[in-house]
């Protein structure tokens, strides 16, 4: 049974560039959320798609966008790149209880903004 | 709001030894509480999660923890210390009904022989 899988693994991109960062849920889960993980910090919440809506956002600017589409699968799209944008980027499925029953996280994408 | 506090950024425990991760938390309603592991160059791992049953959960890799209300803690032990638990542990808050994860800033466990 596949897990959460997100490509690339690694990707180096230049300030002011887009990156599209992708991620397939694991089977039989239907929300995905993102998250940042800055270097030597815990995860920060960016949003989470459920129904191919945006329903909960955090803290984040407007240069960080999202998609999910019919099959669940979902991608975080960030404009206008930034150095502080360095990150390991974190992708988690769960059901629509996943407050309750757990996320599942995949292996993450290392963004790297030069 | 959701906070979660993490005491010691950095555990240093030798092999055989008792592990004992800290985790402190505030939640204005009843939360649900997770501890993660995170081993180098990989993303998170559930190791165990608290959903108001038992005060007192069993995970993966012999950990548990224990929920205190009283104490607003929700702390992580494993009796004895293996070299491979060497890794970086997240605990999280999840308010009941929103479906957001709130981290620690993570505790580094070191295990020496």
């Amino acid at each position: 049974d596949a897990g959460v899988t997100q490509s690339p693994t690694h990707l180096i991109k230049t300030r002011g560039q887009q990156v599209t960062l992708r991620c397939s849920p694991k089977s039989g889960h239907d929300t995905v959320s993102w998250y940042q993980q800055a270097l030597g910090q815990g995860p920060q919440f960016i949003f989470q798609y459920y129904e191919e809506e945006e329903r909960q956002r955090g803290n984040f600017p407007d240069r960080f966008s999202g998609h999910q589409f019919p099959n669940y699968s979902s991608e975080l799209n960030v404009n206008a790149l930034l150095l502080g944008d360095s990150a390991l980027y974190l992708c988690a499925s769960s059901s629509r209880q996943g407050d309750r029953y757990g996320y599942t996280f995949g292996s993450g994408t290392r963004l790297t903004v030069v | 709001a959701q906070s979660v506090t993490q005491l010691g950024s950095h555990v240093s425990v030798s092999e055989g030894a008792l592990v004992l991760l800290r985790c402190n938390y505030s939640s204005s309603v009843p939360p649900y509480l997770f501890w993660y592991v995170q081993y180098p160059n990989q993303g998170l791992q559930l190791l165990l999660k608290y959903t108001s049953a038992a005060t007192l959960v069993k995970g993966i890799n012999g950990f548990e923890a224990e929920f205190k209300k009283s104490e607003t803690s929700f702390h992580l032990t494993k009796p004895s210390a293996h070299m491979s638990d060497a890794a970086e542990y997240f605990c999280a808050v999840s308010d009941t009904g929103f479906q957001k994860l709130v981290f620690g800033t993570g505790t580094r466990l070191l295990v020496s022989p």
